[in-house]
């Protein structure tokens, strides 16, 4: 059964940066995508960026591509989100998902000081 | 890029009766590949979104057949034949049309 797992929650202080995993199972993972998307505490999906875990192309959200880096690692079945110079509106769960159709279990991220 | 507009933001229903959502994007969905990117999501308290509709009529493997997705080009709805008590949740569509994919802010039902 497909099984995107991804890492532990992490606090970090603003100007920080932030690196989440999600690790994939049971299922070919550079036959599909890997898909960000974060929920702000009490708001709605907010969708980051894409990876195509075949080629690393990218395509991420207009006011993040500054920002965010998405990367994978095919060794291990991985993709990476990193976001950089974090700020206290970066605090939510962040979400990987395969294309769209199959979810990890959140990641938390605080952004504090 | 495509705004996707929800309504209605909250959707008080009662157990048994059917409820429907609208979502309005801001430019046709339609794919020049002759598909039409538009998903439904379903979020329970807690949980991690769920995929419910695809190419906004399909519905994914194991979701109840009380849920149905309609519509084309710019308007799309969610429906729910009758109520129960494990539907509610947030529900939100996304279009997977044109970068960047969007969502819409998200409908709370409510018992």
């Amino acid at each position: 059964q497909v099984q995107l797992v991804q890492s532990g929650a992490e606090v970090k202080k603003p100007g920080a940066s932030v690196k989440v995993s999600c690790k994939a199972s049971g299922y070919t993972f550079t036959n599909y995508g890997i898909t960000w998307v974060r929920q702000a505490p009490g708001q709605g999906l907010e969708w980051m960026g894409w990876i195509n875990t075949y080629s690393d192309d990218t395509n991420y959200a207009q006011h993040l591509q500054d920002r965010v880096i998405m990367t994978t690692d095919t060794s291990t079945n991985t993709a990476y989100m990193e976001l950089t110079s974090l700020k206290s509106d970066d605090t939510a769960v962040y979400y990987c998902a395969r294309e769209v159709d199959s979810w990890g279990q959140g990641t938390l991220v605080t952004v504090s000081s | 890029e495509v705004v996707m507009t929800q309504s209605p933001l909250s959707l008080p229903v009662t157990l048994g009766q059917p409820a429907s959502i609208s979502c309005r994007s801001s430019q046709s969905l339609l794919h020049s590949d002759g598909n039409t990117y538009l998903n439904w999501f379903q979020q329970r308290p807690g949980q991690s979104p769920r995929r419910l509709i695809y190419n906004f009529s399909n519905r994914d493997s194991g979701v109840p057949d009380r849920f149905s997705g309609s519509g084309s080009g710019t308007d799309f709805t969610l429906k729910i034949s009758r109520v129960e008590a494990e539907d509610v949740a947030v529900y939100y569509c996304m279009q997977g049309t044109q970068w960047p994919y969007t969502f819409g802010q998200g409908t709370k039902l409510e018992i």
